[in-house]
């Protein structure tokens, strides 16, 4: 089976832009979460989207949001982008495995804003 | 905030194993610990997992403290291949989200 997919790979955006990444999660998962990682730092939780509906959110600005659409595929989109927004964006698709949830990640996505 | 403390760094030689530790000493009843590594550029990829009793499965093995306050992750024979950055997570079994620490740097030596 084909794992969690991000696309682009790479992206080189100007400060001010707008950025849409997206993320196929793994067939049969229902359940996707985005995960900022800046050099150094251990990724962090933007959002988790599940069945469409947004389920968490972190503590990041309004300049970003997110959505799921019927297929469980997920977008985000940056607006009006920062330097500090250059990061590895990861995307996670979840299962239920008896009580427990198991989060599978991509390879992510590497935006870099100049 | 993550809820576990790890050492930032560790070195161990190929083909040894390689113990890692993580303290939890505010972890809950129903409160979980996981592990992931992150090899280089690449996503997370989940170890293992466990609430109270030890652990093994084909990549490691996770030993938790009686009192759960502490846990060791084992890479019975580390390989170059095993270097990357350890995280152990502390999490309710139904929560989704995944809180980040820094983790460990596992350096393999030949």
């Amino acid at each position: 089976d084909a794992g969690v997919t991000q696309s682009p790979t790479h992206l080189i955006k100007t400060r001010g832009q707008q950025v849409t990444l997206r993320c196929s999660p793994i067939s049969g998962h229902k359940s996707v979460s985005w995960y900022q990682q800046v050099l150094g730092q251990g990724p962090q939780f933007i959002f988790q989207y599940y069945e469409k509906e947004e389920r968490g959110r972190g503590n990041f600005p309004d300049r970003f949001s997110a959505r799921q659409f019927p297929n469980y595929s997920s977008e985000l989109n940056v607006n009006a982008l920062l330097l500090g927004d250059s990061a590895l964006y990861l995307c996670a698709s979840t299962v239920r495995t008896g009580e427990a949830y198991e989060q599978y990640f991509g390879p992510g996505t590497r935006l870099t804003v100049t | 905030d993550a809820k576990t403390t790890q050492p930032p760094s560790m070195d161990c030689a190929e083909g040894r194993a390689a113990n890692l530790p993580c303290n939890h000493s505010t972890i809950s009843g129903n409160e979980y610990v996981y592990w992931y590594r992150q090899i280089h550029s690449q996503g997370p990829q989940y170890i293992i997992h466990g609430l109270k009793n030890n652990e093994t499965n084909e990549m490691a093995s996770l030993i938790i403290t009686e009192d759960r306050k502490s846990s060791t992750l084992i890479l019975p024979h580390a390989t170059l291949r095993d270097t990357a950055v350890y995280y152990c997570i502390v999490r309710h079994f139904r929560d989704d989200k995944i809180i980040f620490g820094k983790g460990t740097r596992l350096h393999i030596l030949p």
